[in-house]
């Protein structure tokens, strides 16, 4: 099984601030890999899909990339409505697995 | 707008059998280029992939939950559901109901989420 790594697991940051959030599988995969917002009590929010992808109505502060088995989300200006924890997803072989998380909080 | 909602028990008995039902609206369970899944997510902790099942029936399922899962579809409701049997302290999760997309194999629209608790 292909197992994702998220660094870091978590992060404290301001307002304005730009943040990366990276996603490592544990061998190759293809680009069918999503990023997720989630806020205590509430369901995940699809933000990004197919690796560099914007779901639509997600704000373009949001970005995804792919180097190798490596994939990252940037948020450009954090925004308090960003406070959350994010994860990474992704298919491989009919299974699909979830990072573990990053969770970003005020400083 | 489509919107899912689950529905079912908070409470089960352990080695009894979890099942919710997942009732789909804005939107016909029909539509091709969709997948209709179910995850889990334990207290405090990520998120799990129990399985998903196509509005023709066809299904796939965690390995890891195989033995004990089941998804079924009543496209005539608009509705699919989960069995999970022999349940233990273990299984005690949020459970959503989530529709994938084939277009980028992820999961684009959610339910609120339903806690299930196993106790007796």
């Amino acid at each position: 099984d292909i197992h994702l790594t998220q660094s870091p697991s978590f992060l404290s940051a301001s307002v304005g601030d730009r943040v990366t959030i990276t996603c490592r599988a544990s061998q190759g995969i293809s680009s069918y890999l999503a990023w997720f917002q989630q806020k205590p009590g509430k369901a995940p929010k699809l933000l990004i899909y197919a690796a560099s992808t914007l779901q639509s109505g997600v704000p373009s502060r949001f970005s995804g990339s792919r180097s190798g088995t490596e994939f990252t989300l940037t948020i450009s200006s954090l925004q308090p409505e960003d406070f959350a924890t994010y994860y990474c997803q992704q298919l491989n072989s009919y299974l699909f697995t979830f990072g573990p998380g990053t969770k970003v909080d005020i400083k | 707008q489509v919107q899912l909602q689950e529905s079912g028990p908070g409470l089960v008995r352990p080695s009894q059998t979890l099942s919710l039902t997942c009732s789909v609206s804005g939107g016909s369970i029909s539509s091709g280029g969709y997948f209709w899944s179910w995850i889990s997510q334990y207290p405090g902790k990520g998120l799990e992939w129990i399985g998903y099942i196509y509005h023709s029936g066809s299904t796939y399922y965690n390995p890891s939950l195989k033995s004990r899962v089941t998804i079924s579809v009543d496209t005539s409701k608009n509705q699919f559901s989960v069995r999970l049997s022999s349940v233990t302290a273990a299984d005690t999760a949020v459970y959503y109901c989530a529709r994938g997309h084939k277009l980028g194999w992820t999961f684009d629209i959610w339910g609120q989420g339903t806690m299930v608790t196993v106790s007796s």
